[in-house]
């Protein structure tokens, strides 16, 4: 069936520094792939996503890398901060969202 | 615009009843989706409702069920509650039910224990 791996699991970087986090899916026919972040309490929110016909898009510090032919994609947040900290989802839909398990980042003052 | 809205945020039931819980979308939206979130299974699709038709539904027993009204407004509902039934349980929404072109906007969840 329908599959994402997500990783790492979890990821610990200091202030300022960069984080990556890695998908893959297994679906070739997924064509759309949100990254939500979920903080304490709270639901999944939408900080971007992207498209099968688009190889990168980026908001402000945060950037998705996409390579439909590896079937990976990725979320680049540069210049990290406290407020960055939460768990992040990556997801692919194809006639429905499929998530991955989650990374924990915490950004270290 | 008010986003999608939970209710209730906290319940505690005991195994063997039956629990409902309520999602309003965002106005205008006509797709409910519910996820189920676990810290060991992540977060698993339950259904899917567009138009008051479930349209979608994922490897759930049939315990599990739901409907949307005509306002588009959703209900789940858990029948003979199991103590692995403890978890979060998202209502999302979007403008249509394909999620490729209509990204889904979570709700705070419903946190249930069952005891």
């Amino acid at each position: 069936g329908e599959n994402v791996e997500q990783h790492p699991s979890t990821l610990s970087v200091q202030e300022g520094d960069s984080a990556v986090i890695k998908c893959t899916y297994s679906d070739s026919a997924s064509n759309y792939f949100p990254w939500y972040k979920q903080e304490l309490g709270k639901g999944p929110q939408l900080i971007i996503d992207i498209r099968s016909n688009v190889g990168e898009k980026k908001d402000q510090r945060i950037a998705v890398t996409l390579n439909k032919t590896a079937k990976h994609f990725s979320l680049h947040i540069t210049e990290t901060q406290p407020e960055d900290s939460a768990v992040y989802f990556c997801a692919a839909a194809s006639y429905k969202l499929i998530f991955g398990s989650g990374t924990r980042l915490l950004v270290r003052p | 615009k008010a986003g999608v809205t939970q209710t209730p945020r906290y319940l505690i039931k005991t195994r063997g009843q039956q629990v409902t819980l309520s999602c309003s979308p965002i106005s205008g939206h006509r797709s409910v989706s519910w996820y189920q979130q676990t810290p060991g299974q992540g977060l698993q699709f339950l259904f899917e409702y567009f138009s008051e038709t479930q349209r979608n539904k994922g490897n759930f027993p049939g315990r599990f069920s739901g409907r949307q009204f005509s306002n588009s407004r959703s209900e789940m509902n858990v029948s003979t509650l199991e103590l692995g039934d403890s978890a979060l349980y998202l209502c999302a929404s979007s403008l249509h039910h394909d999620n490729r072109n209509s990204p889904l906007h979570f709700g705070n969840g419903t946190r249930l224990t069952v005891t």
